[in-house]
């Protein structure tokens, strides 16, 4: 839905590597946001931005960072895996403060 | 902080039954209460968004309610079928740019 891709799909990587997961949309949406889906806890907001280099954080934020250099991009860094960030992680973006968000495929991580 | 449970986690009902799924949110500050759907290893598709100036919404077979004051949203399944067979999680929207908080879902499954 809304032109929005994640790359890669699925990556495993070793404890202590960095690792880039990217968000590309088409829709022009000003909103983008980085969930993590676990089991037991559900989705659980990352990081999102509102606007080209404008980002905050959301409720599980440590061990993550962001970038938005344009509109349609946005990237989610983990600077130095652990197993604990073994989980599948969606982009989501939005229109107004107030619309629904629309969601990626997925990105499946294991981290070993 | 914003907590959204959904009650029970799974459910399992004979096709052609007319079904409730519940939700129930802690802060009745919401700016709107969204619906999705999930089927295994996608992300999800939006169901119903409900403005919290409204009361229902309906599309097609779907029909969720919002009752602020009691912190409870419900979605209305009719003569369900066994595509309907999917997770459905709740979100409230709190309105600061838009984030969600999500309920943990419920796995429906409609036997043929």
């Amino acid at each position: 839905d809304a032109g929005i891709t994640q790359s890669p799909r699925h990556k495993v990587t070793e404890t202590g590597t960095p690792v880039t997961l990217r968000c590309h949309q088409t829709e022009n949406h000003r909103y983008m946001y980085w969930y993590r889906q676990d089991p037991g806890h559900g989705l659980r907001l990352i990081h999102y931005s509102y606007g080209v280099k404008d980002t905050d954080k959301g409720e599980v934020s440590d061990g993550y960072s962001v970038s938005r250099s344009k509109t349609e991009d946005f990237l989610l860094t983990l600077e130095s895996a652990t197993s604990s960030q073994t989980s599948v992680y969606f982009c989501a973006t939005g229109t107004l403060s107030t619309d629904t968000q629309y969601f990626g495929p997925g990105t499946r991580l294991t981290v070993l | 902080k914003q907590e959204v449970t959904q009650i029970p986690a799974a459910l399992s009902v004979p096709e052609g039954e007319n079904l409730v799924l519940n939700c129930s949110f802690t802060d009745s500050a919401i700016y709107n209460l969204q619906w999705f759907r999930q089927d295994p290893g996608k992300g999800l598709t939006s169901l119903l968004l409900i403005q919290s100036s409204q009361r229902e919404q309906t599309s097609g077979r779907l029909n969720a309610s919002l009752d602020k004051s009691s912190g409870r949203s419900t979605l209305y399944i009719a003569a369900s079928q066994p595509g309907d067979s999917a997770t459905y999680l709740c979100a409230a929207n709190t309105g600061a740019n838009s984030k969600l908080t999500f309920g943990k879902g419920i796995t429906l499954s409609v036997r043929p």
